[in-house]
Parts: structure tokens; C-alpha cells; sequence
């Protein structure tokens, strides 16, 4: 069964920084790793897809990386904003269809 | 375009009732999948629709639980005889296919007294 961890689990910085958010999983079979922002009481907002064949994908400020071999993951958010506070979760998909989360990142920008 | 809404947002049941949650997916989207959330978790996979069947139905965790997709578009889940350990955020997801990206609703807070 995919175990997907997220580290770690709450994560406070000053506007500006730059910051990274690292995601692990037991099976390296995966289709692709996608990962979300969830604000409080809300659903879940798609930041980026990784297919497993791909190493990076970039949107913005955000850079996700995806090392298959190692079951690691990471996103990269360039000059926090305050408006960057959410939960950030990883999940990674096996089967084409079912995304397995881990339990997510806070994030708190102030 | 329209994003994937569900109805209604907030739902409070009595213990043994019968509930019903809408999903309304994203237009031309064959893909329609069901997680549940429960408070400081990540979502966790009920059931997956291709077109109108459910081709994987293993996350729901009893017989209790049960969804349709008559038309291919819309879906119910329906709780029968609903506990307090029902009581989640239930969220909705639909993607072009199988492998693609999914876009999840805002989910429907079901409690259950």
C-alpha cells in the first residue's frame, strides 16, 4: 500500500523567503504526483502535475520536483507571500485514478 | 468554465438516518472520483467513476455507503443508516480521464449528531 509523508508537518516563515516542502512515497510505480493548496475550511486547489516521466514542473513561483527512483518529491515556492498561508498536500496516483495524500504541510507566512 | 460544485455545503444528520451528497463535475469530464477527509488528514479515496460505471469502487469502507452516476455527469453518494463515525468533509473530484489531472470541489461537511 503507497505511504505518502509529508515533512514537515507545519512550517512558519518571514514574507520573502524562499521555502521548500518535501513529500516521500513508499512505491516508486507511480503515474504522476500532483500537488494541492487547500485554505482553511475549503476544497482542493491543483498547483502542479508531475507524470512520472517528467523531473520538474514550474508555475509561477512555484517549482515542483519529482526523484521516482528515491520516492521523493519536492515544492519549491520562490519569495513567500502572505497569500502563500495554506495546507499543502502531496499526492501520488499508481493507478491512473486514485490519489494517495499524505496529511499535508501548514504553511504560515507572516 | 465552471468548476466542480457539490451540494449542499453543509449537511448535520441524526445518527441512523439516510443521507444524500451531490456532485456536479466539471462539463466533458469522464472521470468522477469520491474522497473523504477527515480533520487533519489528506483525503482519502472512496470510489472512482469512468462514464457512468464505477470501475473501482474498493475505498468505500462499508456496504453502508453507496454512489451512482446514472447519466455520466452528475453523482450521488448516499449514506444509509449514518454514524457518528461518518462525520467528514466528503470532496468530489473529476478529471478528462483516466491519469489526469484532478480538480476537486469545495466538499460537503457532513455531521453526524
Amino acid at each position: 500500500k503507497q505511504e505518502v509523508t509529508q515533512i514537515p508537518a507545519a512550517l512558519s516563515v518571514p514574507e520573502g523567503e524562499n521555502l521548500v516542502l518535501n513529500c516521500s512515497f513508499t512505491d516508486s510505480a507511480i503515474y504522476n504526483l500532483q500537488w494541492f493548496r487547500q485554505d482553511p475550511g475549503k476544497g482542493l486547489t491543483s498547483l502542479l502535475l508531475i507524470q512520472s516521466s517528467q523531473r520538474e514542473q514550474t508555475s509561477g513561483r512555484l517549482n515542483a520536483s519529482l526523484d521516482k527512483s528515491s520516492g521523493r518529491s519536492t515544492l519549491y515556492i520562490a519569495a513567500s507571500q502572505p497569500g502563500d498561508s495554506a495546507t499543502y498536500l502531496c499526492a501520488v496516483q499508481n493507478s491512473g485514478y486514485a490519489l494517495n495524500f499524505g496529511k499535508g504541510t501548514s504553511l504560515l507566512v507572516t | 468554465g465552471a468548476g466542480v460544485s457539490q451540494t449542499p455545503s453543509n449537511k448535520v444528520t441524526e445518527k441512523g438516518k439516510y443521507v444524500e451528497l451531490r456532485c456536479d463535475p466539471i462539463s466533458g469530464h469522464t472521470a468522477l472520483y469520491w474522497y473523504r477527509q477527515s480533520l487533519g488528514q489528506g483525503p482519502e479515496f472512496l470510489i472512482y467513476f469512468q462514464g457512468t460505471g464505477a470501475a473501482d469502487d474498493s475505498g468505500l469502507p462499508n456496504d453502508r455507503f453507496f454512489a451512482v452516476r446514472p447519466e455520466g455527469s452528475v453523482s450521488t453518494l448516499k449514506i444509509q443508516r449514518t454514524e457518528r463515525g461518518d462525520s467528514a468533509v466528503y470532496l468530489c473530484a473529476s478529471s478528462w480521464g483516466q491519469g489526469w489531472e484532478q480538480y476537486f470541489g469545495p466538499g460537503t461537511r457532513l455531521t453526524v449528531t
